[in-house]
C-alpha cells in the first residue's frame, strides 16, 4: 500500500512550548491530508482535514488557533500544537488520500505520541 | 450524526479458531466500508476494503457486506496469538470530501 511517513513517533515536551508534527506522503500526491487524536482505549477522534493550499476544515470543538494545520504540498502536511498542555497529551495520528484514485482509503502514518510534562 | 456500532470486546477466540467481528452503521448512503486493525500503541492498518454486498476474501480475511442491513463484519479464519489487536470498522459517504467515520473497535485476543 501507499506509505505514509509522520515524524516524530514520540516527543516529550514541557507544559507552554509548541510541538511540530510531519506527515508526508512519499509515494503518491496526497489531496487531503486528516488529522486524528486518540485517547488510550478510545477511538480515532478526527479532529481536522486539510487539502492542499487551502485552510484546514476543523471539526466542531476543536480549538484551530492551538492546533495549527498547514498543507502547503502535496505530499506534506504539518500540526503544530501550540502551548501545549499536559491535556494535550495524545497519541496523533495523520492520514493521507491519494488524488489519482478516489476510492482507495486513506493511509495513516504511523502516529506521533505526544507526553506534556 | 452518522454513527458506526462495534461490540469493544474484548472477544476471545482460541488459536486456528474463526473470529467474527461485527459493525453496524447508520448513514444508508454510505458507500465504502473499510476494517482497520490497530495495535497496541500503533496506527491503523488497513486489512479490507468493500464497496458492495456480499463477501469479499483476502487469505484468512473474509470481509461480508449487507446494505440492506446495514451490516459490515470480518471474519478471521486460522486466528493465530499475532492476529491479537483492535479491529475498527470504518464507513464512508459518496462524493465530498471522503471523511471516514470509525467505529470505537473491538479488541481482539487469541489465544493459545
Amino acid at each position: 500500500g501507499a506509505v505514509v511517513s509522520q515524524h516524530p513517533s514520540r516527543v516529550i515536551c514541557k507544559s507552554g512550548t509548541s510541538v511540530k508534527i510531519e506527515c508526508r506522503s512519499l509515494d503518491f500526491q496526497a489531496t487531503t491530508m486528516f488529522w486524528y487524536r486518540q485517547f488510550p482505549k478510545q477511538s480515532l477522534m478526527l479532529m481536522a482535514t486539510s487539502n492542499e493550499g487551502s485552510k484546514a476544515t476543523y471539526e466542531q470543538g476543536v480549538e484551530k488557533d492551538k492546533f495549527l494545520i498547514n498543507h502547503a504540498s502535496l505530499t506534506l502536511s504539518t500540526l503544530t500544537v501550540t502551548s501545549a498542555h499536559p491535556e494535550d497529551s495524545s497519541f496523533y495520528i495523520c492520514s493521507a488520500r491519494d488524488r489519482v484514485s478516489s476510492y482507495t482509503e486513506a493511509f495513516f502514518g504511523q502516529g506521533t505520541r505526544l507526553t506534556v510534562v | 450524526q452518522k454513527e458506526v456500532e462495534q461490540n469493544s470486546g474484548p472477544l476471545s477466540v482460541p488459536e486456528g479458531a474463526i473470529a467474527s467481528l461485527n459493525c453496524t452503521y447508520s448513514d444508508r448512503v454510505s458507500q465504502s466500508f473499510f476494517w482497520y486493525r490497530q495495535y497496541s500503541g500503533k496506527s491503523p492498518e488497513l486489512i479490507m476494503s468493500i464497496y458492495s454486498n456480499g463477501d469479499k476474501e483476502d487469505g484468512r480475511f473474509t470481509a461480508q457486506l449487507n446494505k440492506a442491513s446495514q451490516y459490515v463484519s470480518l471474519l478471521i479464519r486460522d486466528s493465530q496469538p499475532s492476529d491479537s489487536a483492535t479491529y475498527l470498522c470504518a464507513v464512508r459517504s459518496s462524493g465530498g470530501s471522503y471523511i471516514p467515520t470509525f467505529g470505537r473497535g473491538t479488541s481482539l485476543i487469541v489465544h493459545p
